[in-house]
């Protein structure tokens, strides 16, 4: 049980362009997701908090405008890049939280994104 | 400042050895500490999540150590396998004064485990 699933796993777009990902918690509902971005040999870094239902909660320095997040059911949050710039190019992983279960979140496959 | 420091960097083993990866961390309040494992191009993986009162948690050959007074944690691999070269990761969890949160999350960044044939 806990499986979160991100699709797709990885895209190629071209500067300009938007893409979306998704995140899916496929066994269980999910109040709560985060989004995250690791760039190589770092940490991951917390971007947003998508609370289903309700505006997300973007971390200070991540542009809400750029990163468009939506969580409309509660097994699915998506996280769109848009006007993607080479600079965007990272691997985005988001997790989510069994409603209800206390902190314990699950981490979804990761998304690598590159951008040319 | 809140920070989870992690040691060594990187760590090459032969298979079948022992090894032992190191967390040290500056979180208050505290609330777990979990670690995880990270397949390269992969999402972490969950392998032992640790509250303040516990000490010592197994998952297979994994067993994980917690010295709340210290502010130190260990992760421990017996008997290696290729299969566990990956990043481990070690995240605390800062117990935050309002609900609706995943909690303060701050991340090492990791061991890097090459096990070698």
């Amino acid at each position: 049980g806990a499986v979160v699933s991100q699709h797709p796993s990885w895209v190629i777009c071209k500067s300009g362009t938007s893409v979306k990902i998704e995140c899916r918690s496929l066994d269980f509902q999910a109040t709560t997701m985060f989004w995250y971005r690791q760039f190589p040999k770092q940490s991951l870094m917390l971007m947003a908090t998508s609370n289903e239902g309700s505006k997300a909660t973007y971390e200070q320095g991540v542009e809400k405008d750029k990163f468009l997040i939506n969580h409309a059911s509660l097994t699915l949050s998506t996280l769109t890049v848009t006007s993607a710039h080479p600079e965007d190019s990272s691997f985005y992983i988001c997790s989510a939280r069994r409603t209800g279960r206390g902190t314990e979140a699950f981490f979804g496959q990761g998304t690598r994104l590159t951008v040319v | 400042k809140n920070q989870v420091e992690q040691s060594p960097q990187s760590l090459i083993i032969l298979e079948g050895k022992n090894c032992t990866l190191q967390c040290n961390y500056t979180v208050s309040p505290f609330s777990n500490l979990r670690w995880y494992k990270q397949d390269t191009g992969r999402g972490p993986v969950s392998l032992t999540i640790m509250t303040f009162s516990e000490n010592t948690k197994s998952n297979g050959r994994y067993t994980a150590t917690l010295d709340a007074d210290t502010k130190q944690s260990s992760l421990h691999i017996t008997a290696s396998q290729l299969s566990d070269s990956a990043s481990y990761i070690c995240v605390v969890s800062a117990r935050m004064n309002y609900g609706g949160s995943q909690g303060n999350l701050i991340f090492g960044k990791g061991t890097k485990l090459s096990v070698k044939p």
